[in-house]
């Protein structure tokens, strides 16, 4: 079965520190894998996407992920963090089936000035 | 930002009654899903549609029912709302064929009392 964990449920980190945000998947085939980011009270905002090709993907507002098929993980990276940061941040994966998504529970991320 | 409106954005019902969620797109895009949000839950999929009229259900399907009568609308119906289905609930479209990103609507805060 189609899951994703995201290991950490929060995370502080200081401005301008590197970021790096977790994410394992389980899936059957080749998966389709996104970052979404939430700010409070607000709908998810797509960061970036992996469909195939390069297993390092760039995104909006500075982010990378990183593809490793052989640990079943995409995580998420930022060199240097900046306050407006401070969200909510998904990884999902993505099935053929009526193109579902399967969704981990989210890391809280805090920034600290 | 993709053009996605849900209405209501806030209700506060009693429990028992009846309740109907409404997503709009002006995209033209296929699928068409809905989701709710609960802490420690991330996001999980109640229903989703892939065409006029054509709709499946997803993973937490109980006690919700979902009509798609043309492109643009996307229903989703609590016949008799309970207090377990207090959550915030989140529409999304995608378009193209297979596996696409989703786009997200800003949510309907939804309180059963």
């Amino acid at each position: 079965a189609q899951s994703v964990t995201q290991p950490d449920i929060h995370i502080t980190v200081s401005e301008g520190a590197s970021l790096e945000l977790r994410c394992n998947y389980s899936y059957g085939a080749t998966p389709y894998l996104f970052w979404y980011v939430q700010s409070p009270g607000q709908g998810l905002q797509l960061l970036l996407k992996y469909f195939s090709g390069d297993t390092l993907v760039q995104g909006i507002k500075g982010f990378e992920a990183e593809f490793k098929r052989s640990q079943s993980s995409f995580n998420l990276r930022k060199p240097s963090v900046h306050w407006s940061d401070a969200a909510e941040y998904f990884c999902a994966v993505g099935a053929n089936t009526g193109n579902q998504f399967y969704f981990g529970t989210g890391t809280s991320l805090t920034v600290i000035p | 930002d993709a053009g996605i409106t849900q209405s209501p954005r806030h209700k506060v019902t009693e429990t028992g009654t009846p309740v109907t969620l409404r997503c709009h797109q002006t995209e033209n895009h296929r699928y068409m899903y809905w989701y709710r949000q609960d802490p420690g839950h991330g996001l999980r999929l109640i229903h989703y549609s892939y065409g006029v009229k054509d709709t499946d259900k997803g993973e937490v399907s109980d006690g919700y029912s979902v009509s798609r009568s043309k492109t643009e609308d996307f229903l989703l119906t609590l016949e008799s709302a309970t207090s377990s289905q207090t959550s915030v609930y989140f529409c999304a479209i995608s378009g193209g064929t297979g596996v696409g990103e989703q786009y997200f609507g800003p949510g309907t805060r939804l309180t059963v009392t």
